[in-house]
């Protein structure tokens, strides 16, 4: 089974505070991490991917990757209104992504 | 910026019908990817394709669902025989390249195609 399981949330943060997202996955064959966006009735649209242990950082994001525990995070920093959308951690194994039901975030201003 | 194009983008259809969506991924993209997603779920994977061929389908992906990639160009999805429940919003995605460090792997999502099945 390709599980990957992500609290559905939804998330409040008030503006400028830190969401943090969490996800886990069941294959432990799973290569490589994604974070998509998706705003509602529109398409993911990709915000982060790691593939390495550790933390990876672009602009206000931080990825995070355990394999051992088999968990990835994602980090908003200085959260703004308009990160206000349905994060979804994605799992890929050599050619099959699969997703997380999402974790629906709202940042009030 | 390339993208990946999907038509129709709202199809109306009666139960029992056989429907046609069509994607165009991003030119010297080599994997194809459907995936559904039904109002308020998770983005559900349905079917890869590559070099002609499928080359990995969910448990969803039954007989009632085709794939084919009948030109350079188009990618399409055949649903034959069309249940309520089918109704949902099926996207398109393609990818440069099978996963290799130095390569994101990542997906290319077209705008989607929403089939209401009345």
């Amino acid at each position: 089974q390709k599980e990957v399981e992500q609290n559905s949330g939804p998330l409040s943060v008030p503006e400028g505070a830190i969401a943090s997202l969490n996800c886990t996955y069941s294959d432990r064959g799973s290569q490589s991490f994604f974070w998509y966006r998706q705003y509602s009735g529109k398409s993911p649209e990709l915000i982060m991917f790691i593939y390495s242990n550790g933390d990876k950082e672009d602009g206000r994001f931080t990825a995070q990757l355990n394999k051992a525990s088999q968990y990835v995070s994602l980090l908003i920093r200085d959260s703004q209104p308009s990160d206000s959308a349905t994060y979804l951690c994605a799992v890929k194994v050599i050619n099959d992504m699969r997703f997380g039901a999402g974790t629906r975030l709202t940042v009030k201003p | 910026e390339p993208e990946v194009t999907q038509t129709p983008s709202h199809q109306v259809t009666q139960m029992g019908q056989e429907v046609i969506l069509r994607c165009v991924p991003i030119s010297n993209h080599l994997y194809f990817y459907w995936y559904r997603q039904i109002l308020g779920q998770k983005v559900e994977f349905l079917v890869s394709f590559y070099n002609n061929e499928i080359s990995e389908k969910s448990e969803i992906f039954d007989d009632q669902f085709s794939v084919e990639r009948p030109d350079g160009s188009n990618f399409t999805l055949k649903i034959r025989s069309t249940k309520l429940e089918d109704s949902a919003m099926y996207f398109c995605a393609s990818s440069e390249s099978r996963f290799e460090r130095g390569y994101t792997g990542e997906l290319f999502f077209g705008e989607g195609s929403r089939l209401t099945v009345l």
